[in-house]
């Protein structure tokens, strides 16, 4: 039972545009979710975070959207740059269940020249 | 600030044998938690410890061991290894306990079992 759903394996974007990811979660016990960009054989790498209480959080090209009553979130990257690609994940947590994050399958980005 | 370190990098073992992989969390850091990454599971929580007291335990089998000691370094110990536990093996540190702080994660160790 995957409680993280990413269901677009990949994604293809041309610089500059924007690249827009989505994750769905089934458990409502989730209060907080981040975003991570891994490369091949490095670890994930941090890259934004909300909280529930929250519906919207920016950092430089990086906006996140959660909609509780969807259970949906997304990654907007504007303008998306070719170093931007890299495996997403997103990932949920719960704040009665310590550190234990739960991460979706990932969705591959690519941006093209 | 130097990130997380994870040793060794990589590592080839023989089934039955047994493993022991190091974690080095940031400076300052109490939380460690170990994930494993597969290609047909992706992501999967094994564990995480705080303050020498582990905390949550994801669903793993018991050859899947970890500790931590009091300088927040934690080590995990897969005991007669299985071909499929060939997987990279990823520690996170956390300032904090908690689910509302964020984790940074290590390069990993890729182990592959033959």
């Amino acid at each position: 039972d995957q409680q993280v759903k990413q269901n677009s394996p990949s994604l293809s974007v041309q610089e500059g545009r924007i690249s827009i990811l989505n994750c769905d979660y089934t458990n409502s016990m989730f209060d907080y979710f981040l975003w991570y960009k891994k490369y091949p054989a490095e670890g994930p790498t941090f890259l934004i975070s909300i909280s529930s209480i929250k519906d919207k959080n920016e950092d430089g090209r990086f906006t996140v959207f959660l909609n509780k009553s969807a259970k949906h979130l997304s990654l907007h990257i504007v303008p998306s740059q070719p170093g931007d690609s890299a495996v997403y994940f997103c990932a949920a947590s719960a704040d009665n269940a310590g550190n234990m994050l739960t991460f979706g399958g990932g969705t591959r980005l690519m941006v093209k020249p | 600030k130097a990130g997380v370190t994870q040793t060794p990098r990589y590592l080839i073992k023989t089934r039955g044998q047994q493993v022991t992989l190091s974690c080095s969390p940031i400076s300052g850091h109490r939380s460690v938690s170990w994930y494993q990454q597969t290609p047909g599971q992706g992501l999967q929580f094994l564990f995480e410890y705080f303050s020498e007291t582990q905390r949550n335990k994801g669903n793993f089998p018991g050859r899947f061991s970890g500790r931590q000691f009091s300088n927040s370094r934690s080590e995990m110990n897969v005991s007669t290894l299985e071909l499929g536990d060939s997987a990279l093996y990823l520690c996170a540190s956390s300032l904090k306990a908690g689910g509302s702080y964020e984790q940074y994660f290590g390069p990993g160790t890729r182990l592959t079992v033959t």
